[in-house]
């Protein structure tokens, strides 16, 4: 079966530290993969895309890197903030799929300790 | 301002009726979708929709209808076929075609309560 796993486990790290969450997915052919940030209560806020044949993508203080032969996309903060607190989603669009319909993973919470 | 507004807030249901969430846009984008959140869980797709006057299935669409007789309106109802609908409500948008590789704006959601 088709999944989309991100660790459901929170990642508490000290401010100015990296954070690194990872987004894993089986039995998919993305064709390219996005990022979404979501603060409690609210609605998801995009941040980035990476399309397959891009190995990096930055922004900011943000990096994704996708790697379609693990079949896996890291995303990175940098320098973190307490202001980076929230829940990170990564969302699977595939080849040609009809509506360019997202399949979301289940997000990882990231806190930010001053 | 463009954006996306959901309304109500928040919703309280009683068994047994149907009730239904309104969702707006005025980014002048042809897709619209709502999604369903569970606590502490992603986004499940309901119903999508990529032009006015038609609308697909997502995954999880049992005991859900919508209409799409507008450009900028997607009216999500929930109906009493619905088992567990208690959840967050999500709905977004996005601009169509090949090369736009359609980021979803999202409006602040409706918080669903039956109680």
């Amino acid at each position: 079966s088709q999944k989309i796993e991100q660790n459901s486990e929170a990642l508490n790290i000290q401010e100015g530290k990296t954070a690194t969450l990872t987004c894993n997915y089986t039995n998919y052919s993305p064709a390219y993969l996005q990022w979404y940030r979501q603060d409690p209560g609210r609605g998801p806020v995009f941040l980035l895309l990476i399309r397959e044949n891009e190995k990096e993508k930055r922004k900011e203080r943000l990096k994704v890197t996708f790697d379609t032969t693990l079949k896996q996309s890291l995303f990175h903060i940098t320098a973190s903030q307490p202001a980076d607190s929230a829940t990170y989603l990564c969302a699977l669009v595939l080849l040609r799929a009809a509506g360019n319909k997202l399949t979301f993973g289940g997000g990882t919470r990231v806190l930010v300790k001053p | 301002d463009g954006g996306i507004t959901q309304s109500p807030k928040y919703l309280f249901r009683k068994e047994g009726q149907n009730v239904t969430l309104s969702c707006e846009q005025n980014l002048n984008h042809d897709a619209m979708y709502w999604y369903r959140q569970d606590p502490g869980q992603g986004l499940r797709l309901i119903y999508y929709s990529q032009i006015v006057n038609d609308f697909q299935k997502g995954d999880i669409a049992e005991g859900y209808s919508v209409s799409r007789e507008k450009k900028e309106s997607f009216p999500l109802t929930v109906t009493s076929a619905q088992k567990n609908p208690t959840a967050f409500y999500l709905c977004a948008s996005s601009r169509q075609g090949s090369f736009s590789y359609n980021e979803q704006f999202f409006g602040p959601g409706t918080r669903l309560t039956v109680l």
